[in-house]
C-alpha cells in the first residue's frame, strides 16, 4: 500500500516554481523518497529520488526535511509541459522491491 | 534514462478472446518485471512481480489464471489478458527493473479496450 499523502491538486504560473509537498510520516531508515509524473495516457517519467539530503539534477529539486517524514519536489521554472500528475513514492532502494503509487498530485500549469 | 517498449500501444478486442501484450526493455537486463494497470482517472494499481525464469506473484485480487505472466528472458515479458471482458479495459503499463539498483523504468503502456 502506498505510504504517502499529496495534496489532490494543484496550479502554478508558468515561469514561477512548482512546490509539491509530500508527507511519508511512516518513513523507515532505509527507505528512499522517488519522485515520478505522468503526462496523459503516457507512463511514469522518473524525476528525481533521495534518502535525506536535498538533491537537485537537470529537472527538479527534492529537499527532504530533517525528521524524514515529508519532502517537496520544486520545478524551479515550471513550463506548459510539466502539467502532469507527479507521484511521490517511498521504497527501499534494493532490487525487487515494488512501487506503490498513490493518489498523486495534479499539476496544471497555467499559462 | 533506459528504453522501455510496449507493444501494442492500443488494441480493442472483442469479449471473451485473449490479447498479449509485450513488454521489452531494450537496451538493459530487466531481472524483474512488474505489471500494472490504470482504469481512467485512477492511479497505477501493482498487479503482479515476476522475475526472469520464475512464476510471476500476484497482487490480492488479481486472478493468476486471467491475466497470464510470462518473463522467459531478460529483456522480454509478456501479459496475456484470457477471455478478456470490458471489465478489463484499461492501460497496462510495464515496469522492468534491473541494472542500477534505484533505477525502475515504466513502459509507455498498452491501452486496451474490450467491446
Amino acid at each position: 500500500d502506498a505510504k504517502t499523502t499529496q495534496p489532490t491538486s494543484m496550479d502554478c504560473a508558468e515561469g514561477r516554481a512548482a512546490n509539491l509537498p509530500c508527507n511519508h510520516s511512516t518513513i523507515s531508515g532505509n527507505e528512499y523518497v522517488y519522485w515520478y509524473r505522468q503526462i496523459h495516457s503516457q507512463g511514469p517519467q522518473y524525476i528525481i529520488h533521495g534518502l535525506k539530503n536535498n538533491e537537485t539534477n537537470e529537472m527538479a529539486s527534492l529537499i527532504i526535511t530533517e525528521d524524514r517524514k515529508s519532502s517537496t519536489l520544486i520545478l524551479p521554472h515550471a513550463t506548459l509541459r510539466d502539467t502532469a500528475v507527479y507521484y511521490c513514492i517511498v521504497r527501499v532502494k534494493v532490487g525487487g522491491n515494488q512501487f506503490y503509487f498513490g493518489t498523486g498530485t495534479s499539476l496544471t500549469v497555467i499559462p | 534514462g533506459a528504453v522501455v517498449s510496449q507493444h501494442p500501444s492500443w488494441v480493442i478486442c472483442k469479449s471473451g478472446t485473449s490479447v498479449k501484450i509485450e513488454c521489452r526493455s531494450l537496451d538493459f537486463q530487466a531481472t524483474t518485471m512488474f505489471w500494472y494497470r490504470q482504469f481512467p482517472k485512477q492511479s497505477l494499481m501493482l498487479m503482479a512481480t515476476s522475475n526472469e525464469g520464475s512464476k510471476a506473484t500476484y497482487e490480492q485480487g488479481v486472478e493468476k489464471d486471467k491475466f497470464l505472466i510470462n518473463h522467459a528472458s531478460l529483456t522480454l515479458s509478456t501479459l496475456t489478458v484470457t477471455s478478456a471482458h470490458p471489465e478489463d479495459s484499461s492501460f497496462y503499463i510495464c515496469s522492468p527493473q534491473g541494472g542500477r539498483a534505484y533505477e525502475q523504468y515504466f513502459g509507455p503502456g498498452t491501452r486496451l479496450t474490450v467491446t
